[in-house]
């Protein structure tokens, strides 16, 4: 089975605080994706990456950037950390044609 | 872009069947999927549809009319662990979308004994 890993389940940071979230795949899958998540929003794409140091924009970059050193790595960095960054925040893979993605557990960031 | 529309609760009697309907508008169409999301875990693929029709596996059943930008997901002999939040997603079919998915809010289904 496909594992994709979020570092953290629970996180609390201050406003202003420059912070990273941590996905990490070990199936050598190249499309990978960052969501949050809100109530009644449903999941929204910030960026995704279809290759190694290869980046798009999603639908609500702002506030946003992500990095793409390694194949199985891709991180979510919010430069600045506002309190309407509060949300979850879950990574995804392209698992594959007829399966979609494979989620991590998510991390639940908030910004006091 | 994409435009996905589901009900946002459903309440049900454990062993009654529930439909939940999904409508979107696309600008590009590869796939619509169906995800399950229990409280505080990641949503979980449940089915797939690309061509029209009927999709069955085992209590869930998952149907897609692409002419009429429709789709549902049937849950048949309902067990308390149903309860979840179920998400309807369309898959960009747009050669530089590179796979994504634009997601539906969710329908919470509420199982009750």
């Amino acid at each position: 089975d496909v594992k994709v890993t979020q570092s953290s389940r629970y996180l609390v940071k201050r406003t202003g605080e420059k912070v990273f979230l941590e996905c990490v795949q070990d199936m050598d899958h190249e499309n990978m994706f960052w969501y949050r998540q809100d109530p009644g929003l449903g999941l929204r794409l910030i960026y995704f990456s279809y290759d190694v140091k290869m980046k798009e924009k999603g639908d609500i970059p702002e506030g946003y950037s992500v990095s793409r050193e390694k194949k199985e790595r891709f991180s979510l960095i919010l430069e600045s950390a506002s309190t309407n960054q509060t949300s979850m925040y879950l990574c995804a893979t392209l698992t594959g044609t007829n399966y979609g993605y494979t989620f991590g557990s998510g991390t639940r960031l908030t910004v006091v | 872009g994409q435009n996905i529309d589901q009900p946002t609760e459903m309440t049900a009697t454990e062993g009654a069947i529930v439909q939940i309907n999904c409508t979107y508008q696309t600008s590009g169409f590869n796939g619509l999927f169906w995800y399950q999301q229990h409280a505080g875990e990641a949503p979980t693929f449940l089915s797939y549809n690309v061509l029209d029709g009927l999709e069955e596996k085992g209590r869930f059943s998952s149907f897609l009319s692409r002419s009429k930008g429709y789709s549902y997901l049937l849950l048949k002999e309902l067990q308390m662990k149903d309860s979840a939040s179920y998400l309807c997603a369309v898959r960009d079919g747009r050669t530089d979308s590179w796979g994504k998915l634009q997601f539906g809010a969710g329908t919470q289904v509420v199982v009750t004994p």
